[in-house]
């Protein structure tokens, strides 16, 4: 059971360049969420998906696209990279079933540099 | 504007002793409010959370108090370990019907000495 994992851990672009961060959960949550990091600003929400097919903006969605084809696959899109997405990058899902899960698991990250 | 705060970024505690960790919040519509852990180079990990409805959940050397009038929620870890220095970020929801989604505070970083 490998729960929440994130492909890749480390990337360095350019700016213009564009690339795509995978999430994979194997816990079969519904619901899934792509944060950023930055110093002293704890954790903001970019997207999330309530469901396969289904996505939401979150706190600082500009710049970002995402997709949700499969149940355990959320995919974060960088088309332009700007050097304000220099951050880390994390993953995570809830169980989002009948009962209450407000719990969100959380991969282990990607950082990216724009240069 | 920040719905959720921790207005101490650094926490220093000598090992064996008590470390309180605080959080605010302004949203009244939070109703379940989650503390995790974070180690360099990882995600964060869920440590333990609280329901609106108590004012106090405990798991071992974790207790998470909950003042809904004061909109506050404390962190106590006793005794501390050197294994606890970590950062630590308090997060709220308002559950499923808005996906779930979880605010954070900005983080403490705790520096346990032995």
């Amino acid at each position: 059971n490998a729960g929440v994992t994130q492909t890749p851990k480390f990337r360095v672009l350019k700016t213009g360049q564009s690339m795509t961060l995978l999430c994979a959960q194997d816990m079969n949550h519904e619901y899934m969420y792509w944060y950023r990091q930055d110093p002293g600003m704890g954790l903001r929400l970019i997207h999330y998906s309530v469901g396969e097919g289904t996505t939401a903006k979150g706190e600082v969605p500009d710049g970002y696209n995402v997709s949700r084809l499969k149940k355990q696959n959320f995919l974060l899109g960088l088309e332009s990279a700007a050097p304000s997405q220099t951050s880390v990058y994390f993953c995570a899902s809830s169980y989002g079933g009948p009962v209450r899960g407000d719990t969100q698991y959380f991969g282990p990250g990607t950082r990216l540099t724009v240069l | 504007d920040q719905q959720v705060k921790q207005n101490s970024p650094s926490l220093s505690v000598q090992e064996g002793r008590i470390s309180i960790l605080n959080c605010d919040y302004t949203n009244s519509m939070f109703d379940y409010f989650l503390w995790y852990k974070k180690y360099p180079a990882e995600g964060p990990t869920f440590l333990i959370s609280i329901s609106s409805i108590k004012d106090k959940n405990e798991d071992g050397r974790f207790t998470v108090f909950l003042n809904k009038s004061a909109k506050h929620l404390s962190l106590h870890i006793v005794p501390s370990q050197p294994g606890d220095s970590a950062v630590y970020f308090c997060a709220a929801s308002k559950g499923k019907a808005a996906g779930n989604k979880l605010t954070f505070g900005g983080g403490t970083r705790v520096l346990v000495k032995p």
